[in-house]
């Protein structure tokens, strides 16, 4: 069975450019989460997705970040424009539903690393 | 709120060490506890989890068990290989919130 599919891998783009990250989740998995994870930490919550509805999108800075999951499988991310401090590493990840109960476990992606310079 | 404090690392050990992790999180709500290992290049995976208090949890040898009472969740391996060289990460379930917050991450080296 696929796990979560990331792209691209790296990419690396000039400041105020826009750049976009797309995620495949598992297939069945009704929840899809977008992390960021900056060097040395921990990820942390972007925007948490229950099928095609964001359901908590509290820390994603909307001023230049969107995200869209259609149809309530695949989604993207997007920034733009990107700044230096955007730099870090986004991850997908994806589970059957809400995690509370006896659903408790979240499958990741390998992630995109960007790099702005 | 629904935070985890983890042991800073970097921590490095020699091959067949005995090796803990420390791991507290904050005592609101009924959290699933968890431990995520994240080799080089590569993304986070599961290797262990607990959903409540007194659990253990275990896989690939490592262990945790869930402490109510101290609010930790500490990982410990017996006998660690180079080949558990990587990052690890403590993290718990946020009830409300329904997502996963993590610790900051404690990179292990396990030297030859």
């Amino acid at each position: 069975e696929a796990g979560v599919v990331q792209s691209p891998r790296y990419k690396i783009i000039e400041k105020k450019q826009p750049v976009a990250f797309w995620c495949n989740p598992i297939s069945g998995h009704n929840t899809l989460y977008w992390y960021r994870q900056n060097l040395g930490q921990g990820p942390e919550l972007l925007i948490r997705y229950e099928n095609e509805e964001a359901v908590d999108d509290s820390q994603l800075p909307k001023d230049r970040f969107s995200a869209e999951r259609l149809k309530g499988v695949d989604s993207t991310l997007k920034i733009q424009p990107a700044e230096l401090g955007d730099s870090a590493v986004y991850l997908c990840a994806s589970s059957l539903g809400p995690l509370t109960g006896a659903n408790t476990e979240a499958f990741f992606g390998q992630g995109t690393r960007l790099t702005v310079v | 709120g629904n935070s985890v404090t983890q042991m800073e690392g970097p921590v490095t050990l020699s091959e067949e060490a005995f090796l803990t992790i420390n791991c507290t999180y904050t005592a609101t709500g009924y959290p699933s506890l968890f431990w995520y290992v994240q080799y080089p290049g590569e993304g986070l995976q599961l290797l262990l989890k607990a959903t409540k208090a007194d659990d253990k949890g275990s896989n690939k040898g490592f262990e945790a068990t869930y402490r109510k009472e101290t609010t930790s969740f500490h990982l410990e391996k017996g006998s660690v290989q180079v080949s558990d060289s990587a990052v690890y990460f403590c993290a718990r379930t946020s009830g409300s919130a329904r997502q996963l917050t993590f610790g900051s991450g404690t990179q292990l080296t396990v030297l030859p």
